[in-house]
């Protein structure tokens, strides 16, 4: 399984940009790159996935370089509300061999 | 998105009692499910993998028969822990991916948390 490493904690600004990245040198050939938020108490919310280069939805965005050995959330113009831990995980949940692993996380911390 | 329903959300049990706890997908066949546990300022541990219709695969360290796992249809997997202690105290989450789609993200139930008193 791919490991992945984040920076532990980040601190940011209301309205600001935030951008996290995530390496993750032993990626596979048919692993995608996916990033959940996880709130005290519940369960991960699903953010965003990829494969490669850029993908974008209402909520972020995701960077993903020629090499797939890392990834970058971006999250525009954060509130109080995206305090949360991100997590990164890099893998298949379709089949037993290729489930994913969890990571430490980012603990983001948005300021007023 | 899909939803991934999870049934307690808080249970208070005694030492040496059975706790059940269900994990519905509510608007998908769930093929392929997996459960999780999270200790207070910790990332998520996988503890098992239930696949519909067949025995569940374990983590390294987590014993089957005190997490008993079943997944008897692609919409309902249950963890049963048995003879609950303190140390099991914890918080417990699901997740399912939906077998009809080509993808391969997840969705998470609002997980359980178990206190064993």
């Amino acid at each position: 399984l791919a490991k992945t490493t984040q920076p532990i904690s980040m601190d940011s600004y209301e309205g600001q940009e935030v951008n996290i990245t995530c390496s993750h040198n032993n990626i596979a050939t048919n692993d995608y790159i996916t990033w959940y938020q996880q709130f005290p108490s519940q369960g991960p919310r699903f953010i965003i996935q990829g494969y490669k280069t850029k993908v974008t939805n209402e909520v972020a965005s995701l960077f993903i370089p020629a090499d797939r050995k890392s990834s970058t959330l971006s999250l525009p113009r954060v509130s109080l509300s995206d305090t949360a831990v991100y997590y990164c995980l890099v893998g298949r949940f379709n089949t037993n061999a290729g489930k994913s692993t969890f990571g430490d996380g980012t603990t983001l911390t948005v300021k007023p | 998105g899909a939803v991934v329903s999870q049934h307690p959300s808080r249970v208070i049990c005694k030492s040496g009692t059975s706790v059940k706890i269900e994990c519905r997908s509510l608007d998908f066949q769930a093929t392929t499910m997996f459960w999780y546990r999270q200790f207070p300022k910790q990332s998520l541990m996988l503890m098992a993998t239930s696949n519909e219709g067949s025995k569940a695969t374990y983590e390294q360290g987590v014993e089957k028969d005190k997490f008993l796992i079943n997944h008897a249809s692609l919409t309902l997997s249950t963890l049963t822990v048995t003879s609950a202690h303190p140390e099991d105290s914890s918080f417990y989450i699901c997740s399912a991916r939906d077998g009809a789609i080509d993808g391969t993200e997840a969705f998470f139930g609002q997980g359980t948390r178990l206190t064993v008193v």
